[in-house]
């Protein structure tokens, strides 16, 4: 399978922005998902389709892509934002298989 | 609004068969596809499979061997078996709608921990 891989942890003080990148080379002609997960809770979608927002997701959420590599940015970091993100896409060498990344935990100062 | 809720026993013995049921309320389980996804303690997640409710699968290659899901349209549910089960297989078990145009879990059941332990 085509690992994905996220950096561990991210911090930024409350209105700063925050950037969660994902990378591997099955994001070089699939698209990326991310979910945001808060302690005790389960996953929900923030980004679909790279850099789609779901309704309800506020503007401050945004994702882009560069090459085999994902960026969620979120501007404008608001305490609720606190927990982790985990980017997904989907092995086109396996099946078409879904793949996490091991996620990112944010934390805002 | 639709929901999602897993049931199932919370503790399994090892090289026993865990057994999940996924009730969909508030809405039909036509038209979508349903997905299974475990996160054991402290750890990520990791997607076991897909379910479309014509019944077709797709499995996650390194659960493959021991996964097994179906489909009760009539019940508006959906349903995991994962057999020989270890310690490893303990972890909160999620399932999800999956909505096909996104490709994407809209929709999330809250989880449900399976210990596996004698």
């Amino acid at each position: 399978s085509r690992d994905l891989t996220q950096q561990p942890s991210v911090s930024v003080s409350p209105g700063q922005t925050a950037r969660i990148t994902c990378s591997g080379d099955a994001l070089s002609n699939q698209y990326t998902y991310w979910y945001h997960q808060k302690p005790g809770q389960a996953p929900s979608l923030v980004i679909y389709k790279d850099t789609e927002r779901p309704s309800g997701i506020p503007e401050r959420f945004s994702g882009s892509t560069s090459g085999t590599t994902v960026t969620l940015t979120i501007s404008g970091v608001q305490a609720v934002d606190e927990g982790d993100y985990y980017c997904q896409s989907v092995d086109s060498n396996s099946g078409y298989s879904w793949v996490f990344g091991g996620g990112t935990k944010l934390t805002v100062l | 609004q639709v929901q999602l809720q897993e049931s199932g026993p919370g503790l399994v013995k090892p090289s026993e068969t865990l057994s999940l049921t996924c009730t969909v309320s508030g809405g039909s389980i036509r038209s979508y596809f349903w997905s299974w996804i475990r996160q054991s303690p402290g750890k990520g997640l990791e997607w076991i499979g897909h379910i479309y409710d014509s019944g077709r699968t797709n499995y996650s290659p390194s659960l493959k061997s021991r996964v097994l899901m179906s489909v009760d349209t009539s019940k508006n549910q959906f349903s995991l078996s994962l057999s020989s089960v270890t310690a490893a297989d303990t972890a909160i078990y999620y399932c999800g709608r999956v909505v096909a145009d996104i490709v994407a879990i809209d929709i999330w059941g809250q989880g449900a921990l399976v210990t596996v332990s004698s």
